[in-house]
């Protein structure tokens, strides 16, 4: 079966460093995703990770450890308008088609 | 990135009618593209996969008859709600992507559909 695992909610201070954890079980493994979304909007991308190791895309890393079934997203000098769900989705093998899955999303409260 | 144009935004049908909605890779070919649901504070649930002039691809629990889907163009797939009703109320997003294995998915802005 799928199963992508995220925490539900985490709160933070403004221009402090958060670490959101995934963990995935799947079918299939061809990547994974980081998506932000605000309110009422679709998902951006954020970062993508296929190797193990750490991908660095400006405020914003990513993690990957494909033995273990882990992910992070660390977001540092964090600002309010990074409140929003953070979503953590496995790309995986569907024959022809490779499919999104999601995780739970992860709802991030940055405070003052 | 590519543009993906999803279309309406918004939408409130009544109960019991259809409802068209519109997804288009505006500087791409969408080869493949996928529907999601979103209910308010969950993540995305996806629906359906739909490649071009083939059949869609439904999830499990997805009822095919209820949520048509027609990927009749390489820029274009439709997503019709028939005979809504009040619990398919929910946020449809779609994302597209080329063709290969590789390639990013992009999302439309996403479609609040609202029956009553």
């Amino acid at each position: 079966g799928q199963n992508i695992d995220q925490p539900t909610e985490m709160t933070a201070t403004e221009g402090a460093i958060v670490q959101i954890n995934c963990t995935y079980q799947t079918s299939g493994f061809n990547g994974l995703f980081w998506y932000q979304q605000h309110a009422g909007e679709a998902p951006t991308f954020l970062s993508y990770n296929v190797l193990d190791g750490l991908e660095e895309r400006g405020r914003f890393s990513s993690f990957l450890s494909r033995s273990k079934g882990y992910s992070y997203l660390l977001l540092k000098e964090l600002q309010m308008k990074d409140s929003a769900s953070y979503l953590c989705a496995v790309r995986d093998y569907g024959g022809a088609t490779n499919k999104l899955i999601f995780g739970t999303g992860t709802l991030l409260a940055v405070q003052p | 990135g590519a543009v993906v144009s999803q279309h309406p935004s918004r939408v409130i049908c009544k109960s019991g009618t259809s409802v068209k909605i519109e997804c288009r890779s505006l500087d791409f070919q969408a080869t493949t593209m996928f529907w999601y649901r979103q209910f308010p504070k969950q993540s995305l649930m996806l629906m359906a996969t739909s490649n071009e002039g083939s059949k869609a691809t439904y999830e499990q629990g997805v009822e095919k008859d209820k949520f048509l889907i027609n990927h009749a163009s390489l820029t274009l797939s439709t997503l019709t709600v028939t005979s809504a009703h009040p619990e398919d109320s929910s946020f449809y997003i779609c994302s597209a992507k080329e063709q290969g294995l590789h390639t990013e998915a992009f999302f439309g802005q996403g479609t609040r559909l609202t029956v009553v």
